[in-house]
């Protein structure tokens, strides 16, 4: 059964560092999305994202971060300058053509320090 | 501000027992009800989804769903111990989930 991969499992990296979360959608679908949940707390959307460009995004998705779909397979999240509070783990998830269930990848666990 | 609320448990149900897991909204405009389990450490994985008022049944699973009463909610029949997680329930407006935060269910065997 196809699935959402992301790399790596666990990022960790210094306050002010730039990092890239990586994340490859179930092949054929067309809807990416990007979620965070820091600990003990609420998934929380960050951004959608279809035909090469932001749907919606939210509060939490300032201008520190971007994503990008590279190639046919990727899809990326870049946080700038990382702060202590990004420390979370983000899921990337994707939907197919025609249909609304988000299928979640297993995460990227981000720690700042 | 779009909310979901769910009961935080924990919520305790021998084994062979129903679990009844509920959820309200507050947005109106949202349009689909989505279930999903969450293992300590995990990610969320979908297990219902519900686009329609009334019921919706897949396997040991229903779903309800009343737009008027903006409540969703999930029975698992015949728990299991392996059914013990957080369950999720998140509402969909323009694509973008918003979540509760989760019931944790126990099944005692």
């Amino acid at each position: 059964e196809p699935e959402v991969t992301q790399t790596p499992s666990h990022q960790v990296t210094q306050m002010g560092q730039e990092v890239i979360l990586r994340c490859v959608p179930i092949s054929n679908h067309l809807y990416f999305y990007w979620y965070r949940q820091i600990l003990g707390q609420k998934v929380e959307f960050l951004v959608s994202f279809y035909n090469n460009e932001i749907s919606e995004k939210s509060e939490i998705f300032d201008d520190q971060f971007s994503v990008e779909r590279p190639d046919g397979s990727n899809f990326t999240l870049k946080i700038r300058s990382t702060k202590l509070e990004d420390s979370a783990m983000y899921f990337c998830a994707s939907t197919g053509t025609g249909k609304y269930e988000q299928y979640f990848g297993p995460g990227t666990r981000l720690t700042v320090t | 501000q779009k909310e979901v609320e769910q009961n935080s448990g924990p919520l305790s149900v021998p084994e062979g027992a129903i679990a009844s897991l509920n959820c309200t909204y507050s947005d109106r405009g949202s349009q689909s009800f989505f279930w999903y389990r969450q293992y300590s450490g995990k990610s969320p994985e979908l297990i219902m989804f519900i686009y329609s008022n009334g019921d919706k049944e897949d396997g040991r699973f229903t779903a309800q769903l009343n737009k008027a009463s903006q409540y969703v909610s999930l029975l698992i029949r015949d728990s299991q111990p392996s059914d013990s997680a957080t369950y999720l329930c998140a509402a969909s407006s323009a694509r973008q989930l918003t979540f509760g935060s989760g019931t944790q269910l126990t099944v005692l065997p």
